[in-house]
C-alpha cells in the first residue's frame, strides 16, 4: 500500500531558528514529490516539486531534499518567521491524474 | 489560487439530509478533484473528473456522488449525510506544469461541513 509518513507531527520553534521536517514514503511508481504549505483555514499551496533525478530544490527560505534510494525527503526552513506557522504536507505523485498520496502533515508553530 | 472558488464555505446540516457542495473554476482546466481532510489522515481523494460528464471514483467515494455538466463546475453530493462525513472538503484542479512535470495541483479554499 502506498504510504507517506511525516515527522514530527508537530513542532514549536522560536522565530529566527531553523527547522527540518521529514518525509518517508513507500509509493510506487514514483514520479515526483511535492511539499505543500497549508495555512489554517486555507487550501494547500505548493512550495516545491522534485523529480527522481533532483536531490535539492530551494524556494526562498525553504529547501527540500530528496533521496530516492532511501525514499526520504526533508524540508528545511531557514530563519523562521511567524508567517511560517502552518501545516506542511508531503505529497508523492505516481504520474497519473488520480494517484497522489498525501502525508498527514507536520504542524509548525513559530513563536516569539 | 488558479481561480477556484467553493461554496458554501461553511455548512451545518442534519443526518439524513442531502447536501451539495460546489466547486467553480474560471480557467477551463480539464481535471478537477474533490478531497476530504480529516485529523490524522492525509487528504483523501473522493472523486475526480477528467472532462465534462467524465468522472471516476477515488479511494473514499462511498456515500458521495459527483456531476460535471460544465467545464467550470464540479459538484459533490452527499445523498444522505452522515456524521462520518463531517470534514473539510477541498476542490482541486490540475494544470500542465513546467519542465517534465505532467501537471500541478491547485486547491480551493475548502468547505467545512458539519453533520449533526
Amino acid at each position: 500500500k502506498n504510504q507517506v509518513e511525516q515527522s514530527p507531527q508537530s513542532l514549536i520553534i522560536l522565530e529566527g531558528k531553523n527547522c527540518t521536517l521529514q518525509c518517508n514514503y513507500t509509493v510506487s511508481p514514483f514520479s515526483n514529490l511535492r511539499w505543500y504549505k497549508q495555512d489554517t483555514g486555507r487550501g494547500p499551496v505548493s512550495l516545491t516539486i522534485m523529480t527522481f533525478s533532483e536531490n535539492t530544490k530551494s524556494n526562498g527560505r525553504y529547501t527540500a531534499t530528496l533521496d530516492a534510494d532511501t525514499k526520504q525527503s526533508s524540508l528545511h526552513i531557514t530563519a523562521s518567521q511567524l508567517s511560517d506557522s502552518a501545516s506542511y504536507i508531503c505529497v508523492v505523485f505516481t504520474g497519473t491524474a488520480s494517484k497522489l498520496t498525501f502525508g498527514t502533515g507536520t504542524r509548525l508553530q513559530v513563536t516569539l | 489560487d488558479a481561480g477556484i472558488t467553493q461554496s458554501p464555505r461553511h455548512k451545518v446540516t442534519e443526518t439524513g439530509t442531502p447536501v451539495t457542495l460546489r466547486c467553480h473554476q474560471t480557467e477551463n482546466h480539464r481535471y478537477m478533484y474533490w478531497y476530504r481532510q480529516d485529523p490524522g489522515h492525509g487528504l483523501r481523494l473522493i472523486h475526480y473528473s477528467y472532462g465534462v460528464k467524465d468522472t471516476d471514483k477515488g479511494e473514499v467515494s462511498d456515500g458521495y456522488s459527483v456531476s460535471r455538466s460544465k467545464t467550470e463546475d464540479f459538484l459533490l453530493t452527499l445523498e444522505s449525510a452522515t456524521s462520518s462525513q463531517t470534514s473539510v472538503y477541498f476542490c482541486a484542479i490540475s494544470i500542465l506544469g513546467t519542465g517534465d512535470f505532467p501537471y500541478e495541483q491547485y486547491f480551493g479554499p475548502g468547505t467545512r461541513l458539519t453533520v449533526t
